[in-house]
């Protein structure tokens, strides 16, 4: 138990169907990320809000979206996917220091999305 | 942006001390180097971060050399327990321009064997 949380832990989706993927720590941080791991390729960081401003978008399709109301929550909004973005979704989140992000992340244990 | 490269896997016997490389020759200024440990359905796990020179903490011992072009991270004693997927990162600074850039390494699979 790391202390991050997320909903569904599996998700089955089709194409044209629209769903969100849910992040919640309990740590009292200031920076939360979404990272995309699929099968043999490194972590993808995807999205980093620190303070609960979007700091990174590391040229995500718009077909993800992502929300973060206040810095305990964050969401990946998901619309019209493809079957390629079938992956393991992770949320971390991590107490940032001035100028630095990335510090020791405590990651969630993922949604596993499948894409029909 | 640091780009990683890793051992894709290695093997060690339980009760060896393992070390891990990671080559990040293009390292920023301002980026440390973070290590993680990764088991099957779960995320990563922490294991040690540095800047420079030689870290040490309860379950791990990381060195970067003066150029920083490479890290190594020294695991004590394995057991069984320690076979996983081991990730190095690189980054963490901010740039300036709205952006953290945080590189994950393609990660080594550990197989401790009995």
């Amino acid at each position: 138990e790391t202390g991050v949380t997320q909903t569904p832990r599996h998700l089955v989706m089709g194409m044209t169907n629209k769903k969100s993927l849910k992040c919640e720590q309990h740590l009292g941080h200031n920076a939360m990320y979404w990272y995309k791991q699929s099968a043999k390729k490194p972590l993808e960081l995807m999205f980093v809000y620190s303070l609960e401003e979007r700091v990174e978008n590391n040229s995500v399709p718009s077909r993800f979206s992502p929300e973060c109301p206040n810095s305990s929550h964050l969401f990946l909004h998901l619309h019209t996917l493809q079957p390629e973005d079938s992956a393991l979704y992770l949320c971390a989140s991590s107490q940032d220091k001035r100028g630095l992000a990335g510090g020791e992340q405590f990651f969630g244990p993922g949604t596993r999305l499948t894409v029909l | 942006l640091a780009k990683t490269t890793q051992p894709i896997s290695m093997d060690s016997y339980e009760g060896q001390e393992v070390n891990i490389t990671c080559s990040h020759n293009n390292i920023a200024t301002n980026d440390y180097i973070t290590w993680y440990q990764q088991f099957p359905s779960q995320g990563p796990r922490f294991i040690i971060q540095g800047y420079k020179t030689k870290v040490t903490n309860e379950v791990a011992s990381l060195f970067i050399p003066a150029d920083r072009k490479s890290s190594t991270l020294s695991l004590p004693r394995v057991s069984l327990s320690d076979t996983a997927v081991y990730y190095c990162l690189v980054g963490g600074a901010y740039s300036g321009a709205g952006s953290y850039q945080l590189t994950f390494g393609k990660g080594t699979k550990l197989s401790v064997i009995p």
